[in-house]
């Protein structure tokens, strides 16, 4: 598709466990971001990518969040020792230029038992 | 600290009739702001902006104003239409970031 496609779209873990939600930006976009969307809340800033490197991480609860996107396509949300209050929608979003239009994707529900 | 907050959790408006969502923020260095809309399983999509250098910008059935003197923004669709029942963010904006910082949304419901 044409849009910006995350996977998994579901994904329930135990706490204490590893997580990966990957991100499929529209082709030739060059900035991506991930944003979190707790229940009943907006989205919260987690991290700006330009290109390869995170251009602003400053969003990122802990040190247990960390995300990659080597190639400045595919971005990878990784999170560590997993807790009950990490539950939330994973938001991702590319734009075509820096302070352009977002394009969100659809989201990774992330549940924690 | 909450620095963009939407007041009404929920919004029920008679279809043809004017939509206002409202918004209001507490960091005097925001200057763009934007509203997005979200339906169900899907991701929000951007749906009107504005400059802190206007006080209005229309685009269709959709304007949103803008009064920095008292932090507000608002969203005014008319007329309202079934297909515009969702939930709606505004969110904003610093020239040198680019991260935005959204409201808890508004959901609106178009009753036929």
């Amino acid at each position: 598709g044409a849009g910006v496609s995350q996977t998994p779209s579901n994904k329930v873990t135990e706490k204490g466990k590893y997580v990966e939600l990957r991100c499929d930006p529209i082709s030739g976009h060059t900035a991506l971001y991930w944003y979190r969307q707790s229940l009943g809340q907006g989205p919260e800033f987690l991290i700006y990518f330009q290109g390869t490197g995170a251009a602003d991480d400053s969003g990122l609860p802990n040190d247990r969040f960390f995300a990659v996107r080597p190639e400045g396509s595919v971005s990878t949300l990784k999170i560590q020792r997993t807790e009950r209050g990490d539950s939330a929608v994973y938001l991702c979003a590319s734009s075509s230029i820096s302070g352009g239009e977002l394009f969100f994707g659809e989201g990774s529900r992330l549940t924690v038992l | 600290d909450q620095q963009v907050k939407q007041n009404s959790p929920s919004l029920s408006v008679q279809e043809g009739r004017i939509s206002i969502l409202n918004c209001d923020y507490t960091n005097s260095m925001f200057d763009y702001f934007l509203w997005y809309k979200k339906y169900p399983a899907e991701g929000p999509t951007f749906l009107i902006s504005i400059s802190s250098i206007k006080d209005k910008n229309e685009d269709g059935r959709f304007t949103v104003f803008l009064n920095k003197s008292a932090k507000h923004l608002s969203l005014h669709i008319v007329p309202s239409q079934p297909g515009d029942s969702a939930v709606y963010f505004c969110a904003a904006s610093v020239a040198t970031s680019e991260k935005l910082v959204f409201g808890q949304g508004t959901r609106l419901t178009i009753n036929p």
